[in-house]
């Protein structure tokens, strides 16, 4: 069974900076898709960002950005210029390729961005 | 285009009774996935709905049941209801059954058991 882990219960910084949220993950498989998914105070979930285990090169979106090291297990997230709009849980999860659509979800990171 | 609905939006109910939840996904979604997410903890996988078949089902008692219809709506039913079923359910839908389609998540119904 797959499994995800975020270390990082709560974290808060400054408007502006750079933030970087950790997440690790056990599999036995070689292809799956790895996710960030932010869901704000008004609590709809939604995907950050996405990365293919098969890809070398780490996802980008605008501000976002992943690194991801296959070998290691871990994928973590990069928010640069932080706005206070990223206030936010963050979820770091897993989808296998085989079988069901089944997303495993970390414990999540609540990431504050202060003024 | 409306995004995924799910409804109610919160409910309240006693320990033994049962509760229908409903979802209606994106327009052209075939695939509906239905998430329980206890304060503080990220969602857990109940069941994978596909084409009205289950596709998956995650580590929930029989209690737990789900149906899709043939406008790829979805019901999950939750029978002789506890304490520990209080929690935000979660709703997503996916154009497609299997591989990495994203899901796209509704608002959630909020239940409370008391």
């Amino acid at each position: 069974a797959q499994t995800v882990t975020q270390s990082q219960p709560e974290m808060s910084v400054q408007e502006a900076e750079t933030v970087t949220l950790s997440c690790t993950y056990d599999t036995s498989e070689n292809n799956y898709y790895l996710f960030w998914y932010k869901q704000p105070p008004s609590r709809q979930m939604i995907l950050v960002i996405r990365q293919e285990a098969y890809k070398q090169q780490n996802a980008t979106e605008n501000r976002f950005s992943v690194n991801f090291q296959k070998a290691a297990k871990s994928f973590s997230l990069k928010i640069s210029d932080s706005q206070l709009g990223d206030t936010a849980m963050y979820f770091c999860a897993f989808v296998s390729l085989q079988g069901a659509q089944k997303l495993v979800f970390g414990q999540g990171t609540r990431l504050t961005i202060n003024p | 285009d409306a995004g995924v609905t799910q409804s109610p939006t919160h409910l309240i109910k006693t320990r033994g009774q049962h509760v229908t939840l409903r979802c209606s996904p994106i327009s052209g979604h075939k695939s509906v996935s239905w998430y329980q997410q206890v304060l503080g903890q990220g969602p857990q996988f109940i069941f994978q709905y596909y084409e009205k078949e289950e596709r998956g089902r995650g580590n929930f008692p029989d209690r737990f049941s789900a149906r899709q219809f043939p406008n790829y709506s979805s019901e999950l039913n939750v029978n002789a209801l506890l304490l520990g079923d209080s929690a935000l359910y979660l709703c997503a839908s996916s154009i497609q059954g299997h591989g990495p389609y994203e899901q796209y998540f509704g608002p959630g119904t909020r239940l409370t058991v008391t």
